[in-house]
C-alpha cells in the first residue's frame, strides 16, 4: 500500500537550532509533494510544494524542502527556527498509483522550539 | 481560513446517538474532502467528492455516511456514534484545475463521543 512516512514524531529544539524534518514515499513515477503546518489550535495551512522543475522549493516563513527523486524523499529544512514554529508539521503526496485527485498525509511531526 | 467553514467546532455527544457535521465553502472549488486526525495517525480520508453528483469512499469511511446538498456544502454524518470516533474533523476543497493536489482546509470540529 501506498504510505508517507514521517521519521520523527516529535522534535524539540532551541530558538536558532537549525531543523530537518524527513518525509519519505513509497509511490513509483511521478507525484507532487506537500508540506503543511498547523500551529496550535489551528487548521492546516500550505507551507510548500513541489509539482515539478527545480528540486529545491523555498517556501513561507524562511522554510525550503529539497525533492529527491532517487531517495523518494521531500525532507523540510530551515536553517534557524524560532518559537513562532512551534507546531504540526505533516509531509503529503499524491500522485503515483493513488492518482492526483487524493492527497496521502504521513502521521506528522509535532516540533516544539524552546525560547 | 474563512473560506472554509464548519459547524460546530466543538461537540460533546454521547454513544448511540447519529451526529451531523457541517462544511461549508466560498472559494467555488468542486471538489470536497472530510478527513479526520488522530494523535500519532495524521490525517485520514473519510470520504470525498468531486461534484454534487459524485461521492467517493477514503480510507475510512466505515461508521460515517456523507451528503453534498450543493457545490458549497458538504456534510459528514455519523449515523450512531461510538467513542473510537472522537477525533478532530477536518473538512477541505481543492480545485478540479490548476494545482492539482492542492487544498484549502477549514478550521475543524473536535467531535468527542462519550
Amino acid at each position: 500500500a501506498q504510505s508517507v512516512s514521517q521519521h520523527n514524531h516529535h522534535v524539540i529544539l532551541s530558538e536558532a537550532a537549525s531543523l530537518e524534518l524527513g518525509c519519505n514515499y513509497s509511490y513509483g513515477g511521478t507525484v507532487n509533494l506537500f508540506w503543511y503546518v498547523q500551529y496550535p489550535g489551528q487548521h492546516l495551512q500550505l507551507l510548500l510544494k513541489y509539482f515539478s522543475g527545480d528540486p529545491l522549493v523555498k517556501g513561507i516563513k524562511g522554510f525550503e524542502a529539497e525533492f529527491i527523486k532517487s531517495k523518494f524523499s521531500f525532507n523540510l529544512r530551515k536553517p534557524s527556527v524560532q518559537w513562532s514554529d512551534t507546531a504540526e508539521y505533516f509531509c503529503a503526496v499524491n500522485g503515483g498509483n493513488t492518482g492526483f485527485q487524493k492527497l496521502v498525509f504521513g502521521t506528522g511531526t509535532r516540533l516544539l522550539v524552546s525560547p | 481560513d474563512a473560506d472554509v467553514t464548519q459547524t460546530p467546532r466543538n461537540r460533546i455527544t454521547k454513544t448511540g446517538k447519529r451526529i451531523m457535521l457541517e462544511c461549508s465553502q466560498t472559494k467555488g472549488h468542486d471538489r470536497m474532502y472530510w478527513y479526520r486526525q488522530d494523535p500519532g495517525l495524521g490525517l485520514r480520508l473519510i470520504y470525498y467528492s468531486f461534484d454534487v453528483k459524485d461521492i467517493n469512499k477514503g480510507e475510512i469511511s466505515d461508521g460515517y455516511s456523507v451528503s453534498r446538498q450543493a457545490q458549497a456544502k458538504f456534510s459528514l454524518s455519523l449515523e450512531s456514534a461510538i467513542p473510537n470516533q472522537t477525533a478532530l474533523y477536518f473538512c477541505a476543497t481543492s480545485a478540479a484545475t490548476g494545482s492539482p493536489g492542492l487544498q484549502f482546509f477549514g478550521p475543524g470540529t473536535r467531535l468527542t463521543v462519550l
